[in-house]
């Protein structure tokens, strides 16, 4: 059906505080993964998913950083007590194969920034 | 690791030729390929896997070395639609899984 849905598309949160973002994969992709894009910047690796679990976290850039995935599909990154260096475009991406194997469907993205 | 990408940036005119170029110290198991225009996601190119193939996609091709491991991305005669920043992902082993990491990825800019 439908690509990849991230929302919200736009969050601005102040510096403390505690923010959700979440993903929809495309129904029946068993991989799912999450990146992290600064302004101007590469794709930096957060986290990806095989089904429920998560053999990767090591992207994690500390651990204010946690991710989930119920049911196999729908995704929340959550970061805790947000600062500033955490403004950026969080983007998510699922793939029919894990582990890097299979084409990559990217999300629109969440635009975070922490005032 | 992260892969290097050459050049960073790259302006040409429409119909001219350009080559970007992905380098890794690190064995791979893949290179993968990914255009991002501006203000929207990354869409996948193509994938080569290891062998030495060469594939297609328009008048874009890319080859892989995997004893250099090295990756190279062709654009043939630039159209206007080609504008973006290029990503090379390469696909190798970190612990026990295999993950791809992208590089910083090279801007380009065709003009009319």
């Amino acid at each position: 059906g439908a690509g990849v849905s991230q929302s919200p598309s736009n969050k601005v949160t102040e510096k403390g505080k505690d923010v959700e973002l979440r993903c929809d994969p495309i129904s029946g992709h068993t991989a799912l993964y999450w990146y992290r894009q600064s302004l101007g910047q590469g794709l930096e690796f957060l986290i990806y998913f095989q089904g429920n679990s998560a053999p990767d976290k090591s992207g994690l850039p500390s651990d204010r950083f946690s991710a989930e995935r119920t049911g196999g599909s729908v995704s929340t990154l959550t970061i805790q007590r947000t600062q500033q260096e955490d403004s950026a475009v969080y983007l998510c991406a699922s793939s029919l194969l894990g582990q890097g194997l299979g084409e990559q469907y990217f999300g629109p993205g969440t635009r975070l920034t922490v005032t | 690791q992260q892969p290097v990408q050459s050049p960073q940036a790259v302006i040409l005119r429409e119909g001219e030729d350009a080559v970007i170029n992905c380098s890794s110290s690190k064995a791979l198991y893949s290179v993968h390929w990914y255009r991002q225009k501006h203000g929207e996601a990354p869409v996948f190119l193509m994938i080569l896997l290891k062998g030495g193939e060469q594939k297609g996609h328009d008048k874009i091709s890319a080859s892989f070395n995997e004893k250099k491991q090295q990756s190279s991305l062709y654009l043939t005669a630039s159209q206007l639609s080609y504008s973006g920043t290029y990503f090379c992902g390469t696909e190798g082993v970190r612990g026990s899984a295999r993950q791809l990491t992208f590089g910083s990825g090279t801007q380009l800019t065709v003009l009319p």
